[in-house]
C-alpha cells in the first residue's frame, strides 16, 4: 500500500497562474482533507470531503476549489495563485469510524 | 471558533529524561484526541490516539486525557535524540464532520 500520495512534490508559480494539486489514497477511506501549513500557524483545514460526491469548506477556503473525483482521488485547484498561497499543502484521508487521519508527503508551493 | 492550544516551545530535555507535552482544547463536545509527530520537512505521523479519560500507554509514550479540565497531554519516557521533532495535538470537530483541529505544535529538542 502506498497510503496517501501527492503530486507534485514541489512547484513554483507566478502570481495569477493556476494549478491543480493531486491527491490519491489506496486505503479505501471515505473521508479526505486538504490542509495548508505555514510557519507559526499550524495545520489549517482548507476543504474536506466526508464521502465521495460531497465537499465542504474548512477554515481557509478562499482562493481554492476542490474536486472529489472518485473515492480514491481528491484534488485542490488554485485558479489564480497569489503570494499568500505560498505554503506546504498536505492531503489526508481517514475512515470516519476511526477518525485517525493519515497524511501524504506534502506539496511545497512557492508563488512569486 | 474551536481552538486547540499548545506551548510552542522549544522544550529542551536531556537524553533519558521524561518529556511532558500539554494541550488544551475549547470544544467540550470533542470526543477524539490525537498526538502527531512531525519531523522537519516531513508530514505528520500519528503516534497516539485517546478517546476516554485516563491514561493510555504505548511503549515509551503515554497519553493522558481529562475531559473535565479539557486537557490532554503526552509523556515521552527515556527521551531519545530521535524524538526531537514538533508534536501536534489534534482534536475532532463535529462541526467539520470527521475533520480535526490542530494545535500549532510544540517543538521538542532532546540533547545527547
Amino acid at each position: 500500500n502506498a497510503g496517501v500520495t501527492q503530486t507534485p512534490k514541489f512547484q513554483v508559480l507566478k502570481t495569477g497562474q493556476s494549478m491543480t494539486l493531486q491527491c490519491a489514497q489506496d486505503m479505501n477511506h471515505n473521508s479526505m482533507y486538504w490542509y495548508r501549513q505555514d510557519p507559526g500557524m499550524g495545520l489549517r483545514l482548507i476543504y474536506y470531503s466526508a464521502s465521495e460526491g460531497t465537499t465542504d469548506k474548512g477554515e481557509v477556503p478562499n482562493g481554492y476549489n476542490v474536486s472529489r473525483l472518485n473515492k480514491r482521488e481528491f484534488s485542490l485547484r488554485l485558479e489564480s495563485a497569489a503570494p499568500s498561497q505560498t505554503s506546504v499543502y498536505f492531503c489526508a484521508s481517514s475512515d470516519p469510524d476511526v477518525k485517525t487521519q493519515y497524511f501524504g508527503p506534502g506539496t511545497r508551493l512557492l508563488v512569486l | 471558533q474551536k481552538e486547540v492550544e499548545q506551548n510552542s516551545g522549544p522544550l529542551s530535555v536531556p537524553e533519558g529524561a521524561i518529556a511532558s507535552l500539554n494541550c488544551t482544547y475549547s470544544d467540550r463536545g470533542s470526543q477524539s484526541f490525537f498526538w502527531y509527530r512531525q519531523y522537519s520537512g516531513k508530514s505528520p505521523e500519528l503516534i497516539m490516539s485517546i478517546y476516554s479519560n485516563g491514561d493510555k500507554e504505548d511503549g515509551r509514550f503515554t497519553a493522558q486525557l481529562n475531559k473535565a479540565s479539557q486537557y490532554v497531554s503526552l509523556l515521552i519516557r527515556d527521551s531519545q535524540p530521535s524524538d526531537s521533532a514538533t508534536y501536534l495535538c489534534a482534536v475532532n470537530s463535529y462541526q467539520a464532520g470527521t475533520a480535526l483541529i490542530f494545535g500549532k505544535g510544540t517543538t521538542l529538542s532532546v540533547s545527547s
